[in-house]
């Protein structure tokens, strides 16, 4: 299975500031994906990273508020911009591969805003 | 569209007896389909997949699902419950036409009592 590591694992922040989340994935993986998973609630699709261009974002999430990149095939970074308390939630970084089509997630990282 | 809808949000077994998590999804293409388990503080770990081969798809732990199309419905079953499967279960829909990406079911929490 596709190995990826997600950094912070978890950060507590101050309002109005913003956290940038690293997501290193392995070879086999081609495609990569954020979501954001609310106390209590489902995983919901933030964004498709795309290699070299703009990040596709999802109904409700726009790029001034989760700037993505992802500068090569196995790194990526959702930044969390201007955060608020509503912003507390986990974000995983999730990636698929080129042969099984399975999509492989990473551990996560908890994010509180006070 | 492509959408799923677990039926149950938590339910509740004995050890021991059968378990079975309810999953109705909705899309506009073949679709391919998921069970994810996530344990507390734990990342999510796929539970087995369907992607238009057997109808009848066995899993890690002894869960399997039936993939039937007339009453689009891909509900997990598990013979006997331990109680290391207490952890929220999510039902995943795909599609390669939709670029690859998984739309998550509100989840199910699984109780297992003694």
């Amino acid at each position: 299975s596709a190995v990826i590591s997600q950094k912070p694992s978890r950060d507590i922040c101050q309002r109005g500031t913003s956290l940038t989340i690293q997501c290193q994935v392995d070879s086999q993986v081609t495609m990569m994906f954020w979501y954001r998973q609310q106390p209590g609630q489902s995983l919901t699709l933030i964004a498709t990273a795309n290699q070299g261009s703009e990040a596709t974002y999802e109904s409700g999430f726009v790029i001034d508020k989760f700037p993505i990149s992802r500068p090569n095939l196995t790194f990526s970074t959702l930044t969390v911009s201007n955060m608020s308390p509503e912003d507390s939630s986990i974000y995983l970084c999730s990636g698929s591969s080129s042969n099984t089509g399975e999509l492989f997630f990473g551990e996560g990282s908890r994010l509180t805003v006070l | 569209a492509q959408s799923v809808t677990q039926l149950d949000s938590h339910v509740s077994v004995s050890e021991g007896t059968p378990v079975l998590l309810r999953c109705n999804y909705s899309s506009s293409y073949s679709p391919s389909l998921f069970w994810y388990v996530q344990h507390p503080n734990k990342g999510l770990q796929l539970l087995l997949k369907y992607t238009s081969a057997a109808t009848l798809v066995k899993g890690i732990n002894g869960f399997e699902a039936e993939f039937k199309k007339s009453e689009t419905s891909f509900h997990l079953t598990k013979p006997s419950a331990h109680m290391s499967d207490a952890a929220e279960y999510f039902c995943v829909v795909s599609s390669y036409n939709q670029g690859g990406k998984l739309i998550f079911g509100q989840g199910t929490e699984l109780s297992v009592k003694p």
